[in-house]
């Protein structure tokens, strides 16, 4: 079974503070992706990576800067943590496209409130 | 910009009738599909994909797609209240390696 592992399920984090949210996954997956989800607007994507090293923008990166240093882990790292980036944050990978079937794999998502 | 839409519901059904929910995509090259459910407080798990036209049943589950109207629908027969959970259709994102695109989900309640 596919594993992505999240390294938080709650966190609670002070205004201005740099965050880090760890993911993991035991696929051996090219693609993994960091996502916010608040209610009324679904999933959003913030940045994803197809190769170590390598990171694109999403739809709403502005605050949040990532890091792909080793194939299986994708870090997000909120750089001063506000109070709009309170949410629930979702990791996902999948394989490459082309490669088969290219469905996302969810780790169990982490709920970041920033106080 | 690619969009994928949902009727945000609640949709209500109750107890072991046909739940029908649907979806819309914009992008043509969009070439294969995903439901996912996502019970509250949860993340989002797979429960079916499809990339030809038609239909696919597993279990109680149905996917229907039609690309030529750029439609999507997933059935669930016999409906319980455990499926009760918000449901998010995603495309694929066309040419290349792009990112699945994501509705922002429909909420299903199925009343005992």
């Amino acid at each position: 079974d596919v594993k992505v592992t999240q390294s938080s399920r709650y966190l609670v984090k002070r205004t201005g503070e740099k965050v880090f949210l760890e993911c993991v996954q035991d696929m051996d997956h090219e693609n993994m992706f960091w996502y916010r989800q608040d209610p009324g607007l679904g999933l959003r994507l913030i940045y994803f990576s197809y190769d170590v090293k390598m990171k694109e923008k999403g739809d709403i990166p502005e605050g949040y800067s990532v890091s792909r240093e080793k194939k299986e882990r994708f870090s997000l790292i909120l750089e001063s943590a506000s109070t709009n980036q309170t949410s629930m944050y979702l990791c996902a990978s999948s394989p490459l496209a082309g490669a088969g079937n290219t469905e996302a794999f969810f780790g169990q998502g982490t709920r970041l409130t920033v106080v | 910009q690619k969009e994928v839409e949902q009727n945000s519901g609640p949709l209500s059904v109750p107890e072991g009738a046909i739940a029908s929910l649907n979806c819309t995509y914009s992008d043509r090259g969009s070439q294969s599909f995903f439901w996912y459910r996502q019970y509250s407080g949860k993340s989002p798990e797979l429960i079916m994909f499809i990339y030809s036209n038609g239909d696919k049943e597993d279990g109680r589950f149905t996917a229907q797609l039609n690309k030529a109207s750029q439609y999507v629908s997933l059935l669930i027969r016999d409906s319980q209240p455990s499926d009760s959970a918000t449901y998010l259709c995603a495309a694929s994102g066309g040419l290349g390696n792009t990112p699945l695109v994501f509705g922002k989900g429909t909420r299903l309640s199925v009343i005992a």
